[in-house]
């Protein structure tokens, strides 16, 4: 089975410019999230989609950040425009469930570096 | 609030135990996990723990939850070259989802 597959891995841009990242969930699972990792931290949710619907989008920067998941599949990411403060690593990553322990799959994630 | 706080580096000898600590501040989470990662790669559950139990075992990971502390932590018995990665440790909330707040991570380094 194939897991979480993200593109691209890498993706370096100048500041004030777009950036989209993709995702394409572990196939069956409704819930997906992306997740952003600073250098030595944590990942920090941004947003979680239930099916098409964002039901947790609270730690989203929304002035430059948006996603969406049309037919409840695949999901972009996108930043517009890009500061250099948005250099991280996004994770994305889908369960089966919500709720219960629901193990999480994560992708590789996107390496983004702004100049 | 929500903080989970982790030990930043462990180095130990092949063959010998690996203990990674893990402290949290909210007393409602629901699970605890332990996550690693590897260079280059997302995130992989390793085990969990539900908040009422107070130990975990499988194979070479033993997990031990002291409530009362809100101390968290992972053994991994006869350490191996292979577990050198970062492991994170997490917890979750009810109220319909499990939303993961990670701490920092611990980089395990494992010499011969």
């Amino acid at each position: 089975e194939a897991g979480v597959v993200q593109s691209p891995r890498y993706k370096i841009i100048e500041k004030k410019q777009p950036v989209a990242f993709w995702c394409n969930p572990i196939s069956g699972h409704n819930t997906l999230y992306w997740y952003l990792q600073n250098l030595g931290q944590g990942p920090e949710l941004l947003i979680r989609y239930e099916n098409e619907e964002a039901v947790d989008d609270s730690q989203l920067p929304k002035d430059r950040f948006s996603a969406e998941r049309l037919k409840g599949v695949d999901s972009t990411l996108k930043i517009q425009p890009a500061e250099l403060g948005d250099s991280a690593v996004y994770l994305c990553a889908s369960s089966l469930e919500a709720g219960g322990p629901g193990e999480q799959f994560f992708g590789p994630g996107t390496r983004l570096t702004v100049l | 609030g929500e903080d989970v706080e982790q030990s930043l580096f462990l180095s130990v000898r092949e063959g010998d135990s690996s203990v990674i600590n893990c402290t949290y501040t909210d007393s409602s989470s629901t699970y605890l996990y332990w996550y690693k990662q590897e260079p280059g790669a997302g995130l992989q559950l390793l085990t969990y723990i539900f908040s009422n139990m107070d130990m975990k075992q499988d194979q070479r990971l033993t997990v031990l939850l002291n409530k009362k502390d809100k101390h968290l932590s992972l053994r991994i018995a006869d350490t191996q070259t292979g577990d050198s990665a970062i492991y994170f440790c997490a917890e979750s909330f009810s109220g319909g989802y499990n939303k993961l707040i990670f701490g920092a991570g611990t980089r395990l380094a494992v010499h011969p």
